[in-house]
């Protein structure tokens, strides 16, 4: 079955960076796209981007396009989030989440269908 | 930026009544090329990730129970619920993917029982 399984939770001071990582299994990987979703405490879905694993093509939201950075390893089947200069505002789970079955090899941004189980990522001094 | 709005923020329904949310884009998300509408519904439970319900603004995905339904065009949709169970308490969020390189989703709407 279609599994997303992402690192654990990170504890980070301002300023830092955080990498975080999204197994994923069940499927062909070079398929699918994969976005980035996050969710601050008690708030909304906010996406961060997406990656295109099939040639490693890149989407980023304008606000985060300065200091994120998605990356696709196809050896290991794995897709990796690095955010840079973190503050407060950064605390948030972050979800990986693949593109839709009927969205194969799409060249750009979709919905998702199967997502992880989310990174609790907490930036504190 | 496409700004997708949802209304209301929450609903209380009770069991076995129709619920409806609506979500409103700032522009347009239909496509001349395919004739869609590049919307898509999600479900989220507490403490779990999003569940995609509808992408192309009304098509189900597999093993949605068919009290959900979703329709809408151009900028204006909805989501419905025809008869509200327990297990549909959730939060419920609209999301555009017309604009590509930005995917945008609405503030949310709770869905409570009365």
């Amino acid at each position: 079955q279609i599994q997303l399984v992402q690192s654990g939770a990170e504890v980070k001071k301002p300023g830092a960076s955080v990498k975080v990582s999204c197994k994923t299994s069940g499927y062909s990987f070079t398929f699918y796209g994969i976005s980035w979703v996050r969710q601050a405490p008690g708030q909304g879905l906010e996406w961060l981007g997406w990656i295109r694993t099939y040639n490693g093509n890149k989407y980023y939201a304008k606000k985060f396009e300065d200091r994120v950075n998605m990356t696709a390893d196809t050896s290991t089947t794995t897709v990796y989030l690095e955010l840079r200069s973190l503050t407060s505002d950064d605390t948030a789970i972050y979800y990986c989440a693949r593109d839709p079955l009927h969205f194969s090899f799409s060249a750009s941004p979709q919905p998702s269908d199967s997502w992880g189980q989310g990174t609790l990522v907490t930036v504190s001094s | 930026d496409i700004v997708m709005t949802q209304s209301p923020d929450s609903l209380a329904v009770s069991l076995g009544e129709r619920a409806t949310i609506n979500c409103k884009s700032s522009q347009s998300i239909s496509s001349s090329s395919n004739n869609k509408n590049s919307l898509a519904w999600y479900q989220q439970k507490p403490g779990q990730p999003p569940k995609l319900l509808f992408y192309w603004a009304s098509t189900r995905e597999s093993g949605v129970p068919d009290r959900f339904s979703a329709s809408g065009s151009g900028t204006d949709f909805s989501l419905s619920i025809s008869s509200l169970q327990p297990e549909d308490v959730a939060v419920y969020y609209c999301q555009q993917y017309y604009t590509s390189g930005h995917l945008t989703f609405g503030g949310g709407t709770k869905v409570e029982i009365k």
